[in-house]
């Protein structure tokens, strides 16, 4: 069983705050790592799936970088809103067909 | 409306009592697996299949077996459930698994409890 790890494990911050997470992974036999969006009593629904060091991914106001030899990924959120409260996940896509997921961030964002 | 559907949403059930859980797609993906959420876990993969009678384990397959007969379905078959498989399940699909990195879509979750 491999390791993902995300931190923090949740986080409480005001309307308009940047905010960043941090999603650590194994830098060997990557594949790929996926991002998700998880609202309580929703379904996942994907943000990013980055597959190459150095990626760089941009969907309005939250980003996301990669670094596959260090093994790790990056998400931020600039100017946070209620609307982004939220658990956030990381999936690490290891050989062809196995995901790995970290346990999450929990953000809550305070209007 | 493309989306992944899986029933039941809500199950409570005794031990040893055999059940399904159902997962059907309409996106034509190839790719479907299983995964369990527990509190204070990553999800965890059960099962995947990469097509039509294409299945293989994932981290956690003890106490579970799936099918791939067609396309669209991906059902999750708990033989003699008990009380430690109580937990939130996904199903998801993808266009394809293999080396192409596609996102993975999850149906609505299926909370089961194993009393």
């Amino acid at each position: 069983i491999l390791n993902v790890e995300q931190s923090p494990q949740s986080l409480h911050v005001q309307e308009g705050d940047s905010t960043n997470f941090t999603c650590s992974f194994p830098s060997s036999n990557f594949y790929a790592l996926h991002w998700y969006r998880w609202e309580t009593a929703k379904s996942p629904e994907a943000l990013f799936v980055m597959t190459l060091n150095g990626d760089e991914k941009k969907k309005g106001r939250i980003s996301a970088t990669l670094n596959t030899k260090e093994g790790y990924s990056y998400l931020y959120i600039k100017g946070s809103q209620p609307e982004d409260s939220a658990t956030y996940l990381c999936a690490f896509k290891y050989n062809f067909n196995k995901f790995y997921f970290g346990s999450g961030t929990k953000l809550n964002v305070k209007p | 409306e493309a989306q992944v559907t899986q029933n039941p949403r809500y199950l409570i059930t005794v031990t040893g009592k055999k059940l399904t859980v159902t997962c059907s797609q309409n996106m034509n993906h190839e790719y479907m697996s299983w995964y369990r959420q527990d509190p204070g876990l990553g999800l965890r993969q059960i099962y995947y299949s990469m097509n039509v009678e294409v299945t293989d384990k994932g981290d956690v397959p003890e106490g579970y077996k799936v099918s791939r007969k067609e396309k669209r379905n991906f059902p999750l078959i708990l033989e003699s459930p008990s009380p430690n498989q109580t937990s939130l399940y996904f199903c998801a699909s993808s266009l394809y698994g293999g080396g192409v990195a596609g996102e993975l879509f999850f149906g609505e979750g299926s909370r089961l409890t194993v009393l």
